[in-house]
């Protein structure tokens, strides 16, 4: 069965300073989704950016970027010039490509923006 | 456009007691989902629903009964509350169930907090 491990339950960034988020995952499969969503104190979850396993280009949207490393089976997630917006918590999911096509979430990752 | 909403947005019942959480989109998704977000669990898949008129049991469904009412909604059941249903619950939905682009994208409503009593 697949899983999604995010190590770090919590970590702060000065404000525009880089933070880098960390997940990794274990999977038998070769072809899959991988994406961060970022849960702000309304709850709401919003998708931050979206990677393909076959794709070897990490993904980047505006300030965020992905150091996708497939055969580590690794996927973080790097937050440029950091905002006081960019507080939430973050999720790392995997989308099987197979079988029921769900989504596996980690634990989340807690980042606080401070001014 | 709305996308996903759900109703209630909180919502506290004694042990025991049954209620339905309603969740409705209006971007003609053809799959919509029911999850629990439990404090250091992550999301967590309860019932699915790939296409209208199918529903599939995800990875925590007991306890729990599903509706899909028709395309825009998908409900929720508890026909008796325990502690342990204490959650928060996502409702989300997608354009497919499966496919390699981004279809399968799935868009979260804003959750309901419920406390079980």
């Amino acid at each position: 069965a697949q899983t999604v491990t995010q190590s770090q339950p919590e970590m702060s960034v000065q404000e525009a300073e880089t933070v880098t988020l960390s997940c990794t995952y274990d999977t038998s499969e070769s072809d899959y989704y991988l994406f961060w969503y970022k849960q702000p104190p309304s709850r709401q979850m919003i998708l931050v950016i979206r990677q393909e396993a076959y794709k070897q280009q990490n993904a980047t949207e505006n300030r965020f970027s992905v150091n996708f490393q497939k055969a580590a089976k690794s996927f973080s997630l790097k937050i440029s010039d950091s905002q006081l917006g960019d507080a939430a918590m973050y999720f790392c999911a995997y989308r099987t490509h197979s079988g029921t096509y769900k989504y596996i979430f980690g634990t989340g990752t807690r980042l606080k923006v401070l001014a | 456009n709305a996308g996903v909403t759900q109703n209630p947005k909180f919502q506290v019942l004694k042990t025991g007691q049954s209620m339905t959480l309603q969740c409705a989109q209006d971007m003609n998704h053809n799959s919509m989902y029911w999850y629990r977000q439990d404090p250091g669990m992550g999301l967590r898949l309860i019932y699915y629903s790939a296409s209208e008129g199918t529903t599939d049991k995800g990875e925590v469904p007991n306890g729990y009964n599903v509706s899909r009412l028709n395309k825009r909604e998908f409900s929720l059941r508890l026909e008796s509350a325990a502690p342990s249903q204490t959650s928060v619950y996502f409702c989300a939905s997608s354009l497919a169930h499966r496919g390699k682009g981004r279809e399968h994208e799935q868009f979260f409503g804003p959750g309901t907090r419920l406390t079980v009593l």
